[in-house]
């Protein structure tokens, strides 16, 4: 079973408008961590965020915040006032305490910003 | 900043050759991963390593061994390359950070294209 579910397979917006990326995910643990990467067109996967499970204050960074709802079990990511250099694949990931440093990945959602 | 190098970009080797994907983190983590990210099929897990000379294998190890002998410098090797070696491949480090859990970092990504 797909422990973390990306369901937006690909999303166009025009620029300036917002976004949400959905991500929700699935675990036995009472503890885990959930994160954001982003991926452009280059190919490298930045971090953007990470998020402990004791942990639901929403974040906020400039123009991306993030919405962390423990009863729906999800994570879900908003980029406010779209950009093009915003146009990239994101993914959504966890990992949890009892299997440490494995780490499970959606098959991530394809965002294009357009002029 | 966290610093994952992957000596090789864009790599085209020819069928039966063996090839050498090297990555090399800066940041004294302990822990490494080699993915594999194909279209529609996200990140999937090649091997890792937790410490020098250790490695475990990952989902899918088949075709691939890999070497540890130091502990920034993390090697995937491709024995007898393959055209369904063709893809992106990624490494990656990761940091226990508190308040608990591991962050996981990446590299720029190498495009191997066999021939």
């Amino acid at each position: 079973a797909q422990k973390v579910t990306q369901a937006q397979t690909e999303i166009s917006v025009v620029e300036k408008e917002d976004v949400t990326l959905d991500c929700v995910y699935e675990t036995r643990d009472t503890t885990y961590y959930l994160f954001w990467y982003k991926q452009p067109p280059s190919g490298e996967l930045v971090f953007l965020i990470r998020r402990n499970s004791f942990d639901e204050q929403n974040e906020i960074s400039g123009r991306y915040s993030w919405n962390f709802q423990k009863s729906t079990s999800s994570f879900n990511f908003t980029i406010t006032a779209s950009q093009v250099v915003d146009s990239a694949v994101y993914f959504c990931a966890l990992s949890e305490a009892r299997t440490g440093n494995q780490f499970y990945f959606g098959t991530g959602t394809s965002l294009t910003v357009i002029p | 900043d966290v610093k994952v190098t992957q000596s090789s970009r864009y790599l085209v080797k020819r069928t039966g050759e063996k090839v050498f994907l090297e990555c090399v983190q800066d940041m004294d983590h302990e822990n490494m991963f080699w993915y594999r990210q194909d279209p529609g099929l996200g990140l999937r897990l090649i091997y890792f390593s937790y410490d020098v000379k250790m490695k475990e294998k990952g989902d899918i190890p088949e075709g691939y061994s890999v070497s540890r002998e130091k502990k920034e410098r993390f090697s995937l090797i491709l024995e007898s390359a393959s055209t369904n070696q063709t893809s992106m491949y990624l490494c990656a480090s990761s940091l226990w950070a508190a308040p608990g859990g591991y962050t996981i970092y990446f590299g720029e990504g190498s495009w191997l294209t066999v021939v």
